[in-house]
């Protein structure tokens, strides 16, 4: 079946510091992947439509220069959290479309600490 | 944006019970789906539903969508602790691929 890989699933960081999630669909192409966040113990929140080849569709809320989003190619897009915060923390976790139409394929989440 | 409310928000239970989850929207959807969650791990899709008072059953599970297309529920029949997880419904808000997630329910089943 359709497989989402994401890297790194879990990272430390310090304050200040920008982090790059990477998420691959592995034996698919997918012009459109997603980006979602999850605070614990609640649902999960698109954060935006990541488009292969031109430029990323954020949810009303979300700020585009705190969350870039490259889709550089039909295998992979890139969420980089620039400048984290504590309130950054959170459960990133992206998906695509394999197959069947408005059926998404997850990745298993990047889970972020940020001190 | 539709707004899916699930209830229970949570939900703690014995082992061999049954339980029934809610996801209730002000909106029609075009469908549904519904995916269980574990910790640390993305959601994994568990069923589809298309057509308005259809039944679909997967093991000691059973799916509903309600007959005007707004409501759908899960049911789960004698319980297993492997059945513990973050059961969410989702919709795709009428665009293309893109899913909005309900509330989600946690479900705990005690051996």
């Amino acid at each position: 079946g359709a497989v989402v890989s994401q890297h790194p699933s879990w990272v430390i960081c310090k304050s200040g510091t920008s982090v790059k999630i990477e998420c691959r669909s592995l034996d698919f192409q997918a012009t459109t992947m997603f980006w979602y966040r999850q605070f614990p113990k609640q649902s999960l929140m698109l954060m935006a439509t990541s488009n292969e080849g031109s430029k990323a569709t954020y949810e009303q809320g979300v700020e585009k220069d705190k969350f870039l989003i490259n889709h550089a190619s039909l295998t992979l897009s890139t969420l980089t959290v620039t400048s984290a915060h504590p309130e950054d923390s959170s459960f990133y976790i992206c998906s695509a479309e394999a197959g069947r139409a408005n059926v998404l394929t997850f990745g298993a989440g990047s889970r972020l600490t940020v001190l | 944006t539709q707004l899916l409310e699930q209830s229970p928000q949570f939900l703690s239970i014995q082992e061999g019970e049954n339980l029934t989850v809610y996801c209730n929207s002000s909106s029609v959807f075009s469908s549904l789906q519904w995916y269980r969650q574990e910790p640390g791990e993305g959601p994994v899709l568990l069923v589809t539903v298309v057509t308005g008072g259809e039944v679909k059953k997967l093991k000691r599970l059973t799916f509903q969508f309600g007959d005007a297309r707004k409501d759908s529920s899960l049911h789960i029949t004698a319980a297993q602790p492997g059945d513990t997880g973050l059961y969410l419904c989702a919709s795709d808000s009428g665009g293309y691929q893109k899913v909005t997630f309900g509330t989600g329910t946690k479900l705990q089943v005690i051996p």
